[in-house]
């Protein structure tokens, strides 16, 4: 079955240091993956997408990911950590229903503290 | 991408009652989807809504409990119905454009009191 793993539920961060959250996937095909970002209040917003080419992948606010089929995962990055960061940070992969996308899944998420 | 429009954005409703929440797309799209988010908690699929044909929903949930309409590429609701305490999360609708990604509604946030 289709599944994602964000192994880490909450990671704390100081303003400046470098970030790296986890997630792993399990799927028969190629995946559909994305990272999606959610504030205290707030809706979803999407990050970062994969769906074919270049295995690493630039987003907004400066995040990218990088996709390694070998290891299943699409772990997310970004060099330099700003408060405005600290958010519930959501892993999701797309499914294939009938050749078509399908419904996403996502992980359980990890929650970002930044401290100053 | 497209564009929801989901309404209403938050509601404190009684128990026993039922609430039905409407998403609007500014366009055509084959799949919708609707979530709850419970505190705390991750996304859970609770159905996939297809024009023109029943809702498929996921275990655990049922049609007697969520009825999802679907009657254009444009428009899908769901209603909570019955509601418990329980039933206290967000709601999100979602829908599938081809190549551009999954695009969501900003949620309906519930409490049942």
């Amino acid at each position: 079955a289709q599944s994602v793993t964000q192994p880490d539920i909450h990671i704390t961060v100081s303003e400046g240091a470098s970030l790296e959250l986890r997630c792993n996937y399990s799927y028969g095909a190629t995946p559909y993956l994305f990272w999606y970002v959610q504030s205290p209040g707030q809706g979803l917003q999407l990050l970062l997408k994969y769906f074919s080419g270049d295995t690493l992948v630039q987003g907004i606010k400066g995040f990218e990911a990088e996709f390694k089929r070998s290891q299943s995962s699409f772990n997310l990055r970004k060099p330099s950590v700003h408060w405005s960061d600290a958010a519930e940070y959501f892993c999701a992969v797309g499914a294939i229903l009938g050749g078509s996308q399908g419904n996403l899944i996502f992980g359980k998420g990890t929650k970002l503290s930044v401290k100053p | 991408s497209a564009v929801i429009s989901q309404k209403p954005s938050r509601d404190i409703c009684q128990r026993g009652t039922s609430l039905t929440i409407q998403c609007q797309v500014d366009s055509q799209v084959t799949m919708m989807f609707w979530y709850r988010q419970q505190p705390g908690q991750s996304l859970t699929l609770i159905a996939t809504a297809n024009q023109g044909s029943e809702a498929t929903y996921e275990s655990g949930f049922v049609i007697d409990k969520f009825p999802i309409s679907r009657p254009n590429l444009t428009f899908s609701t769901l209603t909570v119905s019955n509601m418990s305490p329980e039933d206290s999360s967000i709601y999100l609708c979602s829908a599938v454009t081809v190549g551009y990604g999954y695009t969501f509604g900003s949620g309906t946030r519930l409490t049942v009191v």
